[in-house]
């Protein structure tokens, strides 16, 4: 079945360094959405991502989406403790239009002051 | 437009018992999906409802059940609690379930299993 992966599953980083999380999928995504998730919060949508080889950005966010559509990254430049939180990537089947996501472990950020 | 709620936020069952859990979904919105999130496990997928019909069922045992109201809201139903169904419960609805629809997550249902 589908997987989507996601490395790595923990990040720790003092305040000012950057973040780069990654997602794999073993199949072809039609698109890819990403979700912030604070401590003791719910998943939030950030953003998705349709086109191959589309980068997107929100303020020190970079999202990109491969040229292959099977993978992903979200990199965080010079990071700040409100970016603490796990960060999840998710993508449906291609070509399903019924609704399941499949989501990745997610990358749990930790920032140090 | 008010949020996706979720009713227990906190719940304490014993081995052996069954729990009811709810979710209402944004107004208008038809699709809701559920999932089980624990400690470095990630969001595992239970299952999605649409129009009153599960279209998709992750791999859970048959404990795990849930059906959708004519009005979208959804429950979430486990039989015979075991110690491993602690965790954090989350809906989460969309419009249709579509592959580009974003997805909206309640503030989930922490079960804790003694």
């Amino acid at each position: 079945g589908q997987q989507v992966m996601q490395i790595p599953q923990y990040q720790h980083v003092q305040e000012g360094e950057d973040f780069t999380t990654y997602c794999n999928s073993s199949t072809t995504l039609s698109n890819i959405q990403w979700y912030k998730q604070r401590p003791g919060g719910h998943p939030v949508f950030l953003i998705q991502l349709v086109k191959s080889g589309e980068v997107k950005k929100q303020k020190r966010l970079t999202f990109q989406f491969g040229e292959a559509k099977k993978n992903s990254s979200l990199h965080i430049t010079a990071t700040q403790t409100t970016d603490v939180g796990t960060y999840f990537c998710a993508g449906p089947n291609r070509g399903s239009t019924l609704g399941r996501l499949y989501f990745g472990r997610g990358t749990q950020l930790t920032v140090w002051p | 437009k008010a949020g996706v709620t979720q009713t227990p936020r906190y719940l304490i069952k014993t081995r052996g018992q069954q729990v009811t859990l709810s979710c209402s979904p944004i107004s208008g919105h038809r699709s809701v999906s559920w999932y089980q999130q624990t400690p470095g496990q990630g969001l595992q997928f239970l299952f999605e409802y649409f129009s009153e019909t599960q279209r998709n069922k992750g791999n859970f045992p048959g404990r795990f059940s849930g059906r959708q109201f004519s009005n979208s809201r959804s429950e979430m139903n486990v039989s015979t609690l075991e110690l491993g169904d602690s965790a954090l419960y989350l809906c989460a609805s969309s419009a249709s379930g579509g592959d580009t629809d974003e997805q909206f997550f309640g503030p989930g249902t922490r079960l804790t299993v003694l």
